[in-house]
């Protein structure tokens, strides 16, 4: 089955402390991103990759890295999260970047306190 | 920084109603899409439109691209509890520069 996978799905963490989450597709896509959702504000994109060893800064990249070494991944970084980094955080895979069809993954959860 | 506005933020209407949803932009659109997102889950992509003036349908909704490619629409006929969800346009500028809208949560009352 096609799809997006992404852990945890639910997460609470304190301040400073750092964590990854995980993403993996098995699509054999090029281009993935992570996106934060907040009420009101929509989907946000945070990074991007067009391939492996590709990436780079989508809307709001502050406090957040990404790495792609292998084509299937993407994780994204927290080295020090903040309360204000709380959000739904989703991954997302295409074939190409632009018109495609993206498919997101179940979305994370995430509580910084 | 190009905006994508999407109204209204919230509809809550009774089975069998009619709605529309808009998408605009100041910008123009190389492409629009429109997606459905269901509690606790990841969007889900239902059509993608790509000509100004194209008019899509998907058994009840109707997508509509404004001729300048400026807009859109989602219209839904006979609305069913099925139908309640987050619904989100996205506009691709040049593909290479994609805006998400704040999403339409729509409730569709028995």
């Amino acid at each position: 089955e096609a799809q997006v996978t992404q852990n945890p799905r639910y997460l609470i963490t304190v301040t400073g402390k750092k964590l990854t989450v995980t993403c993996s597709q098995n699509m054999n896509h090029e281009y993935m991103s992570w996106y934060r959702q907040d009420p009101g504000l929509g989907l946000r994109q945070i990074y991007y990759s067009m391939n492996v060893e590709v990436t780079d800064k989508g809307d709001v990249p502050e406090g957040y890295k990404v790495s792609r070494k292998e084509k299937r991944n993407f994780p994204l970084i927290l080295e020090s999260p903040s309360p204000n980094q709380t959000s739904l955080y989703f991954c997302a895979s295409s074939l190409v970047r632009g018109w495609g069809t993206q498919y997101f993954g179940p979305g994370t959860r995430l509580l910084v306190l | 920084t190009q905006l994508l506005e999407q109204s209204p933020q919230f509809l809550s209407i009774q089975e069998g109603e009619n709605l529309t949803v808009y998408c605009n932009s100041s910008s123009v659109f190389s492409s629009l899409q429109w997606y459905r997102q269901e509690p606790g889950e990841g969007p889900v992509l239902l059509v993608t439109v790509v000509t100004g003036g194209e008019v899509k349908k998907l058994k009840r909704l109707t997508f509509q691209f404004g001729d300048a490619r400026k807009d859109s629409s989602l219209h839904i006929t006979a609305a069913q509890p099925g139908d309640t969800g987050l619904y989100l346009c996205a506009g691709w500028y040049n593909n290479n520069d994609m805006r998400f809208g704040a999403g339409t949560r729509l409730t569709v009352k028995p």
